[in-house]
């Protein structure tokens, strides 16, 4: 089964700051990996996904992410935050051939004024 | 707003009942996942439907189950309810697996 492991719980950072949130997955599985947010009391939205191709990948709301084989890792990032940028983040993966999504534990990205 | 809906918002009942969760997909999304996430576990993918017929299973427990309709809607049944089962129930609809859009989620209280 795929795991997918967020390092960080938590990440304050200042607005207008650059940010990375990463993401490690098990390298014994398929390698579509996706990113989620969570606003408050909403459900979870789709920033970005890297199925194929180039390593970069741009998502929604100027986030990107870079697929990394070799580390195994998949990790966002966005140069200069904003306070709407709040919430929680989820990366996920593909529990091979299931058609499921695994998450790991999710990063609280708070931006401060 | 994902055109994802789900009934009711928020659910409050005993230990031992019985709740039907329910969840309208995206208008011509065929497929319906559904997911739990609580403060112990995470977010956890429970069961995927796809036009009616059930196509994987994750931690789903034996006293929950669900179904698709033919009007693709779906249902989570979740029985002999436990205070551990108090989460945030999800589901998510989509085309094509590589992009599910979620709801806002039913929660659950379970006292």
């Amino acid at each position: 089964a795929q795991s997918v492991t967020q390092l960080d719980s938590q990440v304050p950072v200042f607005e207008e700051a650059p940010v990375e949130l990463r993401c490690n997955y098990s390298s014994s599985v398929s390698v579509y990996l996706f990113w989620y947010v969570q606003y408050p009391n909403q459900g979870l939205q789709l920033l970005l996904k890297y199925l194929s191709g180039s390593t970069l990948v741009k998502g929604i709301n100027g986030f990107e992410a870079e697929f990394n084989k070799s580390q195994t890792s998949f990790h966002l990032r966005k140069p200069s935050v904003h306070i709407s940028d709040t919430a929680e983040y989820f990366c996920a993966g593909e529990d091979t051939g299931r058609r499921a999504l695994t998450f790991g534990s999710g990063t609280r990205l708070q931006v401060q004024p | 707003d994902s055109g994802v809906t789900q009934t009711p918002k928020h659910l409050i009942t005993a230990t031992g009942q019985r709740v039907t969760l329910r969840c309208s997909p995206r208008s011509g999304d065929l497929s319906v996942y559904w997911y739990q996430q609580s403060l112990d576990q995470g977010l956890q993918f429970l069961i995927h439907y796809y036009n009616g017929e059930e196509r994987a299973k994750g931690n789903i427990l034996e006293r929950f189950s669900a179904q698709q309709f033919p009007d693709l809607h779906s249902e989570l049944n979740l029985s002999s309810l436990e205070l551990g089962d108090s989460a945030l129930y999800f589901c998510a609809s989509s085309a094509t697996f590589y992009e599910q859009y979620f709801g806002p989620g039913t929660r659950l209280t379970v006292t």
